[in-house]
């Protein structure tokens, strides 16, 4: 079975830019969670998405969005980036029976 | 709010020289402890998932425990390939949440 798949792999941007990431979860997984890591804070929780709904939301600004659609893929966007922005963005999915999370291999956003 | 704290941040082992790494937490009531290694610039691969107090689950030269308070991975005569982050999380069973809290980790260096 294929593991959760993020593109692009790598992205860099400037400050006021947006950006949109892409997650493709595990075959038969319906949530969805999104992290941000940075060497500083570790990792942080974004939001969650089961069945297109945000079911939870981290303490991050309202720049950070996401959306989830009815084949499980999500996609989380950044508005306005700023240089604190540059972290590891990691994407997770887990079952509807379980609540393990299986993670991807991330993406590197470099805001320069 | 959950609280994971891992000790200690950096260890430095010699090939077959076995230790422990500690994880302790806070938690509302506790849905789920979790396990995982990261290599350099990779996701999280997933370990263990530990439910209730006195469960022990074994992987390789891996091994990880659960009381009330605190998690222990056990590593038996480790090797160079287990050179990694380990990173602990909570999943707290308040509601909805389905967020894992992390802790920041311990950079395990295994020396031939």
């Amino acid at each position: 079975k294929a593991g959760v798949t993020q593109t692009p792999r790598y992205l860099i941007k400037t400050r006021g830019q947006q950006v949109t990431l892409s997650c493709s979860p595990i075959s038969g997984h319906r949530s969805v969670s999104w992290y941000q890591q940075t060497p500083g804070q570790g990792l942080q929780f974004l939001f969650e998405y089961f069945s297109e709904t945000q079911r939870n939301k981290g303490n991050f600004p309202g720049r950070f969005s996401g959306r989830q659609f009815s084949n499980s893929r999500s996609e989380m966007n950044v508005s306005t980036l700023e240089l604190g922005d540059s972290a590891l963005y990691l994407c997770a999915s887990s079952s509807s029976t379980g609540n393990t999370q299986y993670f991807g291999p991330g993406t590197r956003l470099t805001v320069l | 709010e959950d609280q994971v704290t891992q000790s200690p941040e950096a260890l430095r082992l010699q090939e077959g020289e076995s230790s422990s790494l500690n994880c302790s937490y806070t938690v509302s009531g506790l849905r789920g402890l979790f396990w995982y290694r990261q290599d350099p610039g990779k996701g999280p691969e997933f370990l263990f998932t530990l439910y209730s107090a006195g469960e022990e689950k074994e992987k390789e030269r891996l091994k990880a425990t659960l009381t009330k308070k605190e998690s222990f991975l056990h590593i038996t005569a480790p090797k160079p390939e287990d050179s990694a982050t380990y990173l602990c999380a909570v999943q707290g069973d308040g509601g909805s949440n389905y967020k894992l809290t992390f802790g920041k980790g311990t950079l395990l260096t295994v020396n031939p």
